[in-house]
């Protein structure tokens, strides 16, 4: 089975400091994609960055950067320079190359503080 | 401006009463999926469609029913047989390739 596992239930990072979203995944699927979701407390799912299976490069969007471990099975979001509007619920997604699927982790909640 | 629509934002359903939750999309997009969300959790998948007229069920199918008659449309039914109901519907979109899925703002579904 697919297994998406983000261990952080909560996380405090203080405002303009860096903060790392950990996320571990389990899937026997040679091409897959792992992504990442903001949701806010008002509910809307914002996509923030998409890593590739093959892809040799970490990714990178602004102030997020997905550290792509493959032989680990991790693919941890850094967030740069938190802003009090990055306080928000994150999710880590695995899509199949098989059938399309995506499934999710439980979600971290970031608490940015100033 | 491209997107996905749901509506209504907020809906409420007496015991054994069907409801229907609407979702569009403007974006061209082939797949369609349903997701339930309930609080502190992640989305579940309920039903996806990657053409029209052609859907399969997701990890907790069970008391809902879709139907895709259109490409731009993917409405979900909450059954009576679907006994708790109550949480977040997410409806996303997407190419039938490994890319980001869209979503909508979602409906918060209650009990009266």
């Amino acid at each position: 089975a697919q297994k998406i596992t983000q261990t952080q239930p909560g996380m405090f990072v203080q405002e303009k400091e860096a903060v790392t979203l950990d996320c571990t995944y389990d899937t026997s699927d040679q091409s897959y994609g792992l992504f990442w979701y903001k949701q806010p407390s008002s509910g809307e799912m914002i996509f923030l960055i998409y890593q590739g299976s093959y892809d040799e490069q970490n990714a990178t969007e602004g102030r997020y950067s997905l550290n792509f471990q493959k032989a680990r099975k991790s693919a941890n979001l850094v967030i740069s320079a938190s802003q009090l509007g990055d306080s928000a619920m994150y999710f880590c997604a695995m899509l199949r190359g098989s059938n399309y699927k995506l499934t999710f982790g439980k979600g971290t909640l970031l608490t940015v503080n100033p | 401006d491209g997107g996905i629509t749901q509506s209504p934002k907020y809906l409420f359903r007496k015991e054994g009463q069907n409801v229907t939750l609407s979702c569009e999309q403007n974006l061209n997009h082939d797949a369609m999926y349903w997701y339930r969300q309930d609080p502190g959790q992640g989305l579940r998948l309920i039903y996806y469609s990657q053409i029209v007229n052609d859907f399969q069920k997701g990890d907790i199918a069970e008391g809902y029913s879709v139907s895709r008659e259109k490409k731009e449309s993917f409405p979900l039914t909450v059954t009576s047989a679907q006994k708790n109901p109550t949480a977040f519907y997410l409806c996303a979109s997407s190419m039938p390739v490994v890319q980001p899925q869209h979503f909508g703002d979602g409906t918060r579904l209650s009990i009266l």
